[in-house]
């Protein structure tokens, strides 16, 4: 299995622009979560999904975050307008609900994002 | 809510030797797990432990273990023969045990340096 897909790996925009990050989760498996770390505030959780419905966005910062998962196999995170203080590396995981491998989350390498 | 301390924000260790990264925690949940990360510079997020939170033995994974302290909510990683490759970010995290799947909560993790 090829593992969490996450792209772009590297975005430099500046400010003001629309981001889009994308993530394809371990195909088979129902839940997907989007993870926020920086210097300051560590690894945090922004949302996440079960079987592709939104359980929990109290962790987007504000209505200049958005995220989506239109289907099993993708999902977005959108800023727009992009600050500064958005810099940062963003994580997807997912994992599966089944099995011995229930409750493990695999990590996608992340996407670093500055925003001058 | 819960909350995940490591209150080591860095330490080093001669190779070979062993040492001992402290983390503890705070939850009304009683069923829950553990999970110790390793983040080496490439920035990918490795699991390196876990520990449900209902089993009294203390996981182990080659040189890795842990001392888990239910009653004291303590949760420490020993590395035992530290390698070069073992310098990286070690994040300790806790999952609630649910229906689905839950989100981690991390700790602000401990900058491990293993000296040649």
């Amino acid at each position: 299995d090829a593992g969490v897909i996450q792209s772009p790996r590297h975005e430099v925009t500046e400010m003001g622009q629309e981001v889009t990050l994308r993530c394809k989760p371990i195909s088979g498996h129902n839940s997907l979560f989007w993870y926020r770390q920086t210097m300051m505030r560590g690894l945090e959780l922004l949302i996440y999904f079960n079987n592709n419905v939104p359980i929990d966005d109290s962790g987007m910062p504000e209505d200049r975050f958005s995220a989506k998962m239109p289907n099993a196999s993708f999902s977005t995170l959108k800023i727009q307008p992009s600050e500064p203080r958005d810099s940062a590396v963003y994580f997807c995981a997912s994992s599966s609900g089944a099995g011995a491998l229930y409750n493990e989350q695999f990590f996608g390498p992340g996407t670093r994002l500055t925003v001058l | 809510a819960q909350t995940v301390t490591q209150s080591q924000p860095e330490m080093s260790v001669q190779e070979a030797e062993t040492v001992t990264l402290s983390c503890t925690y705070d939850t009304s949940e009683s069923n829950y797990y553990l999970f110790w990360y390793k983040q080496p510079p490439s920035r990918q997020m490795i699991l390196v432990i876990r520990q449900e939170a209902y089993k009294q033995q203390n996981a182990t994974e080659n040189r890795f273990s842990v001392n888990f302290q239910k009653a004291a909510k303590s949760f420490s990683l020993k590395i035992s023969d530290s390698q070069l490759g073992d310098t990286a970010m070690y994040f300790c995290a806790f999952m609630k045990h649910d229906s689905g799947n839950t989100p981690l909560v991390f700790g602000k993790g401990t900058r491990l340096s293993v000296i040649a």
